[in-house]
């Protein structure tokens, strides 16, 4: 079984420039989160979609950071414009429904210089 | 506010050992305890969990300690391997499967 894709697996932009980011969960996995990860930090999580309704998305800066995941399968994060404090790892989990288990992706690294 | 605490931030053992790591939480509301392994460029992956009825589980080399009175759990790696060589992180999870994560122990396994 495919785990959960990401692409791109690296990224350098400058500031003020956008970025997408790209995920698809296991197949049949209902619940789907993004994380960011600081170096040397545990995951924080910005956003959950049950199916395409994101459930939770408290932790996400609205300003520069929006999501969507059409059609309840693979989801695309963005941000627009970059910070240099987005510099960071993008994870993408995914949980299959009735389980507790998160699955990790092997995530996004963005630069922004 | 920083609501699981986790210590060392790192950890060297000698191949053989015993590896500890502590975590402490806040949030009595969390009622799965997971901890996670993390290798360089993946994502982390569970590696084993325990509920807050449980004052202890085990799975092969690795033991999980839970202290609910004190709101604080441990991981024991027992008989440390070179390839145990990762981070850890332990995590607490609330009702809504949502995890708030410690802030990782790096740990080097020396042959």
């Amino acid at each position: 079984e495919a785990g959960v894709v990401q692409s791109p697996r690296y990224k350098i932009i400058e500031k003020k420039q956008p970025v997408a980011f790209w995920c698809n969960p296991i197949s049949g996995h209902n619940t789907l989160y993004w994380y960011l990860q600081n170096l040397g930090q545990g995951p924080e999580l910005l956003i959950r979609y049950e199916n395409e309704e994101a459930v939770d998305d408290s932790q996400l800066p609205k300003d520069r950071f929006s999501a969507e995941r059409l059609k309840g399968v693979d989801s695309t994060l963005k941000i627009q414009p970059a910070e240099l404090g987005d510099s960071a790892v993008y994870l993408c989990a995914s949980t299959p429904r009735g389980s507790h288990e998160q699955y990790f992706g092997p995530g996004t690294r963005l630069t922004v210089t | 506010q920083q609501q699981v605490k986790q210590s060392p931030q790192s950890l060297i053992v000698q191949k053989g050992g015993i590896s500890i790591i502590n975590c402490a939480y806040e949030n009595t509301a969390f009622d799965y305890f997971p901890w996670y392994q993390q290798f360089p460029g993946k994502g982390p992956a569970l590696l084993i969990a325990i509920r807050p009825d449980v004052s202890e589980k085990k799975e092969g080399r690795f033991t999980i300690s839970f202290n609910k009175s004190a709101k604080q759990f441990s991981l024991h790696i027992m008989d440390s391997q070179p390839g145990d060589s990762a981070t850890y992180f332990c995590a607490g999870r609330n009702a809504g499967n949502m995890l708030t994560f410690g802030g990782g122990t790096r740990l080097m396994v020396k042959p």
